[in-house]
């Protein structure tokens, strides 16, 4: 089945600090990828999305580009700020069925 | 604002007992999805449900069941509580299967 394999937290860095939070998957097809945010005591907010090889999602100062060669989906940002301390969710969708989520990576951004 | 509304925020409730979850979806969207969060297990899917269809379903326990109703709200019902039950319970809605979900606040529940 599908699955999502996004890399352990928590992760800590500075402010303005480069970030990049792994994330891997598998999928018969070709899905639509997603990252989620979820900031304490909040549900989760799409971030930002990729429905095919090669687009690069972006918001927010946030990026990540659906690598399928190497079945990929690695969220980057240039320079993270305090508020950016959340928990990130990979997620995958082959259009018909259930969303599929990695187990979210914590990210502690101090000043 | 999602536009998803979920009640109550907190639930605290005894073992074997019965609670039911509600949500509402945003304005539109047809589809109904429920997941579990619990800390050791992460984001588990539960059910989803598309203008008030069963669409699929994930790792639903029996004790739990759920339906959409044709307004498009949706209660998930959870009996015979166990204390490994208590966990955050989150819904979200699309507008359809391809598009992104948007997640309501949660319900705590908490079973002492």
């Amino acid at each position: 089945g599908d699955s999502v394999t996004q890399m352990e937290g928590p992760v800590t860095l500075s402010e303005e600090a480069f970030l990049t939070i792994n994330c891997t998957y598998t999928a018969t097809g070709y899905p639509s990828l997603f990252w989620y945010v979820q900031y304490p005591g909040e549900g989760l907010q799409l971030l930002l999305k990729a429905t095919k090889a090669d687009d690069k999602g972006s918001n927010k100062g946030f990026e990540a580009t659906y690598r399928k060669e190497t079945t990929s989906f690695h969220l980057e940002k240039g320079s993270v700020q305090v508020s950016d301390s959340a928990v990130y969710f990979c997620a995958l969708s082959p259009g018909y069925q259930k969303v599929t989520f990695g187990t979210g990576t914590k990210l502690q951004v101090i000043p | 604002d999602s536009g998803v509304t979920q009640t109550p925020k907190h639930l605290i409730t005894a073992t074997g007992q019965r609670v039911t979850l509600r949500c509402s979806p945003r304005s539109g969207d047809l589809s109904v999805y429920w997941y579990q969060q619990s800390l050791d297990q992460g984001l588990q899917f539960l059910i989803q449900y598309y203008n008030g269809e069963e669409r699929a379903k994930g790792n639903i326990l029996e004790r739990f069941s759920a339906q959409q109703f044709p307004d498009l709200h949706s209660e998930l019902n959870l009996s015979s509580l166990e204390l490994g039950d208590s966990a955050l319970y989150f819904c979200a809605s699309s507008v359809n299967e391809e598009s992104p979900l948007h997640f309501g606040n949660g319900t705590r529940l908490t079973v002492t």
